[in-house]
């Protein structure tokens, strides 16, 4: 599981509210990563981060912000949440010196 | 940035047979290419992987084949069982610097008993 927790597992919200997901690592890999998954999409990256403090864009970054105030925990949130990011969301880490991305268990989100 | 596609979105096969799912990629840097296998209500798991100085990679009943010219590789299981059964996923990485994969859009197998 590469020490990979994911927190909540399952959310319900209600459109404009914020939320914030939490992916927390106990291996001290470098890259951490946020996707969501849909059907027919795959999986999309959402914001990465490269280290504490150091985050960029992935391919479907509006609507949300991330943040790595310490290497274990990537924060990601939904400022206002919409209807259109009810997914399931998946963090996923790197260790930078091999390529391979292990994923954690998934957080559910519903916005009604 | 990188593209990557996938064929067939949805798969069935009887159990025995070989299940063949293909993909292509857009960017020539792209230099690694993981597969991940997904169960319903799972994480995806990688299951094999390989690298763009290698043309192809078994590991049991499964392998890969890259064919770097074309841009395209290909997962391959062989005498697939019910447990194979699963949703899988290819993924490119490109010369980025944050370790990036674009992932396909995913292909739904069914092994029929």
């Amino acid at each position: 599981d590469a020490g990979i927790t994911q927190s909540p597992r399952h959310k319900v919200t209600e459109t404009g509210t914020p939320v914030t997901l939490r992916c927390h690592q106990t291996e001290n890999h470098r890259y951490m990563y946020w996707y969501r998954q849909d059907p027919g999409h795959g999986l999309r990256l959402i914001h990465y981060s490269y280290g504490v403090k150091d985050t960029d864009k992935g391919e479907v970054s509006d609507g949300y912000s991330v943040s790595r105030s310490k290497t274990e925990d990537f924060l990601l949130t939904l400022e206002s949440a919409t209807s259109s990011q009810t997914s399931v969301y998946f963090c996923a880490v790197n260790s930078g010196t091999q390529e391979t991305q292990y994923f954690g268990p998934g957080t559910r989100l519903l916005v009604l | 940035g990188e593209n990557v596609e996938q064929h067939p979105s949805t798969l069935s096969v009887q159990e025995g047979d070989s299940a063949v799912i293909k993909c292509t990629y857009s960017d020539s840097a792209s230099n690694y290419f993981p597969w991940y296998k997904q169960e319903l209500g799972k994480r995806p798991q990688l299951i094999i992987d390989i690298r763009s100085n290698v043309g192809e990679k078994k590991d049991q009943r499964i392998a890969v084949t890259l064919n770097k010219t074309a841009k395209h590789f290909s997962l391959h299981i062989t005498e697939t069982q019910p447990e194979d059964s699963a949703v899988y996923f290819c993924a490119a990485k490109s010369g980025n610097a944050g370790n990036m994969l674009t992932f396909g859009g995913g292909t739904r197998l069914m092994v029929k008993p």
